[in-house]
């Protein structure tokens, strides 16, 4: 399987300030025949479901702050939240979709 | 508006059985794939299993291979996981959610609100 590996495991930022998330998988998940990272970064707040934020690394889901922004390819990926607000406290996870058996990373926590 | 809701959690001893369902409404059900995803008390997210629109492909995790099966009846808009030879350690939150695509390999962009599954004697 290809293991995401996420950094760093919790993160404390102040309002108004920059938020940064890595993400590493094991194995290159670019699939070049249609030039697509398959990584997704997902929102969970505590005793909701996760959240769609980001799908093929960049395209932010619709309905989602445009403060929140995703980059990397090939097996390194970051996502940004660049000025953070209060509704974002919450665990935020990256995934691959690119094998047939989907993995996540471990989760990151972020706070003010 | 996609709603997914999930049914079927509850306590049950090691070595037993649970069959999950998940009524999704809102979308063509048969146009997208579906997944199964488990989280553990205070853990973070396992995927647990996946079937595309047509039923034709299907994966699960090595977690699981062997012990649960996942199907759908789009006739019922519904999507199940029977689960059986539970064990202590398949204890979680089950959560249903709807992929962007119909043959796999996307992200999910619904999810239901969860089904909790407690496997202890």
């Amino acid at each position: 399987d290809i293991v995401m590996t996420q950094s760093p495991d919790s993160l404390a930022v102040s309002l108004g300030e920059r938020a940064t998330i890595n993400c590493k998988s094991s194995q290159n998940i670019f699939y070049s025949p249609n030039n697509k990272n398959y990584l997704a970064w997902y929102q969970q707040k505590p005793g909701q479901p996760p959240m769609l934020l980001i799908y093929w690394a960049s395209t932010r889901e619709s309905g989602v702050p445009d403060r929140f922004s995703g980059s990397g390819s090939g097996t390194d990926f970051t996502l940004t939240i660049s000025s953070l607000q209060a509704e974002d406290v919450a665990v935020y996870y990256c995934q691959q979709y690119y094998s047939n058996s989907y993995t996540f990373g471990q989760g990151t926590r972020l706070e003010i | 508006e996609v709603n997914l809701l999930e049914s079927g959690g509850g306590l049950v001893q090691p070595g037993g059985s649970l069959r999950l369902s998940c009524a999704a409404s809102g979308f063509s059900f048969r146009k997208y794939a579906m997944t199964w995803v488990r989280q553990a008390p205070g853990k973070g997210l396992e995927w647990v299993s996946g079937i595309s629109g047509s039923g034709g492909s299907i994966n699960y995790a090595d977690s699981v291979k062997g012990r649960f099966t996942i199907s759908r009846d789009i006739s019922k808009n519904t999507l199940f996981l029977q689960m059986d030879s539970l064990r202590a350690d398949d204890t979680a939150v089950y959560y249903c959610a709807k992929e962007l695509g119909r043959d796999g390999y996307e992200a999910f962009d619904s999810w239901g609100q969860g089904t909790l599954v407690t496997v202890s004697s």
